[in-house]
């Protein structure tokens, strides 16, 4: 069975400063993708950044970089340079073989100006 | 390229009755998938569909439902309404083949809130 794991219900962070956001899982798959959504207050669920298990680079979108370290099985979201509009919930999910994609509890992020 | 569009957004019932979502997946997805949110946690996994027949289940009892059409749009459908039942229902779509997905993003709507009074 696959779990994801938050341990962070909220963070803040200074406007303009960086901040990781963390995530590890468990999984007996070899091939899985892990992937970070932000949830703003409307409720819409964005895709931000996807790390596939056999990818040897850390994926990076823009602002958004996924430190994956597979032998620890985590999968942490650095945001650098925050912005006023990061203030949201992040999940963090992963998808296995078995198709289905689980979430993680959440982060609630809240951006300080 | 349209993206994935639910309907209704809002709605309100009462307990024991029956209700039907809405689903219109995003252009070329053949994939559907239902997910439940509580407020204050993470979407729950209800199913999957796949070229019209479901390929995966969570944790949720027989009285939640689903279709999906050929044209991939789905319907999620839930029998004797509990209180428990009001939450965000999101659906998502992707792209791929079952099996194969492990690499694909969902793509979210912007959900059905239900409220079970």
């Amino acid at each position: 069975a696959q779990k994801i794991t938050q341990t962070q219900p909220g963070m803040f962070v200074q406007e303009k400063e960086a901040v990781t956001l963390d995530c590890t899982y468990d999984t007996s798959d070899q091939s899985y993708g892990l992937f970070w959504y932000k949830q703003p207050s409307s409720g819409e669920m964005i895709f931000l950044i996807y790390q596939g298990s056999y990818d040897e680079q850390n994926a990076t979108e823009g602002r958004y970089s996924l430190n994956f370290q597979k032998a620890r099985k985590s999968a942490n979201l650095v945001i650098s340079a925050s912005q006023l509009g990061d203030s949201a919930m992040y999940f963090c999910a992963m998808r296995g073989w078995g198709n289905d994609m689980r979430f993680g509890a959440g982060t609630r992020l809240t951006v300080k100006p | 390229e349209t993206g994935v569009t639910q309907s209704p957004t809002h709605l309100i019932k009462t307990r024991g009755q029956q209700v039907t979502l809405r689903c219109s997946s995003q252009s070329g997805h053949n994939t559907v998938s239902w997910y439940q949110q509580a407020l204050g946690q993470g979407p729950q996994f209800i199913f999957q569909y796949y070229r019209e027949e479901e390929n995966g289940r969570g944790n949720f009892p027989p009285r939640f439902s689903g279709l999906q059409f050929p044209n991939y749009s789905s319907e999620l459908n839930v029998n004797a309404l509990e209180l428990d039942d009001s939450a965000l229902y999101l659906c998502a779509s992707s792209a791929g083949r079952t099996g194969g997905l492990y690499n694909s993003p969902l793509h979210f709507g912007n959900g059905t809130r239900l409220t079970v009074t």
